[in-house]
């Protein structure tokens, strides 16, 4: 079975200074990770996935996440962030074609 | 990609009534998803559609509060029937596979 935990439900971080989105899975067969971003009244936009290859996924908006498999993470990182980057962020895991997602984290960024 | 249009994309119903919301795809895809995302909570798969066949429903999602059509493979319905205030949610509708899901921008259902 699938799982993803989000340790943060809310993360407030100042205008230009860096941020790490936490994220912890769990899965029993292949993984496919993923974050998306959801701004207000918005649907899902995908930031950034992580199918195979390279540890370290490289996405949309300046945001990366690097995959971990033994601490079994895929934190989301940003150097500097922008007023624009404030958003709830979804962890996700894949698995039999259905994603499951976890309960989000709020991230404000404060001028 | 896959560009997904959803209807309406927000409505306000009374309790007892019941909302048909249509999930429109410009590609043909083998199966479609309903998700329900509640306030300040992630998103809970509600189902999964495969033209041609029943909808399977996850634990805790019934065919006769939440009866989903999907006569192409285009296209897709989700019903939220005799709605109470705990169904005010978002509803989405998602296609793809294990490589990668597209969204709808989401129907927020508010029931008074």
């Amino acid at each position: 079975a699938q799982s993803v935990t989000q340790l943060d439900s809310q993360v407030p971080v100042f205008e230009e200074a860096p941020v790490e989105l936490r994220c912890n899975y769990s899965s029993s067969v292949s993984v496919y990770l993923f974050w998306y971003v959801q701004y207000p009244n918005q649907g899902l936009q995908l930031l950034l996935k992580y199918l195979s290859g390279s540890t370290l996924v490289k996405g949309i908006n300046g945001f990366e996440a690097e995959f971990n498999k033994s601490q079994t993470s895929f934190h989301l990182r940003k150097p500097s962030v922008h007023i624009s980057d404030t958003a709830e962020y979804f962890c996700a895991v894949s698995g039999r074609n259905q994603f499951y997602f976890g309960t989000g984290t709020s991230l404000t960024v404060i001028p | 990609s896959a560009v997904i249009s959803q209807k309406p994309s927000r409505d306000i119903c009374q309790r007892g009534t019941s909302l048909t919301i249509q999930c429109q795809v410009d590609s043909q895809v083998t199966m479609m998803f309903w998700y329900r995302q509640q306030p300040g909570q992630s998103l809970t798969l509600i189902a999964t559609a495969n033209q041609g066949s029943e909808a399977t429903y996850e634990s805790g999602f019934v065919i006769d509060k939440f009866p989903i059509s999907r006569p192409n493979l285009t296209f897709s319905t989700l019903t939220v029937s005799n709605m109470s205030p705990e169904d005010s949610s978002i509803y989405l509708c998602s296609v793809g596979e294990n490589t990668e899901a597209f969204f709808g921008q989401g129907t927020r259902l508010t029931v008074v």
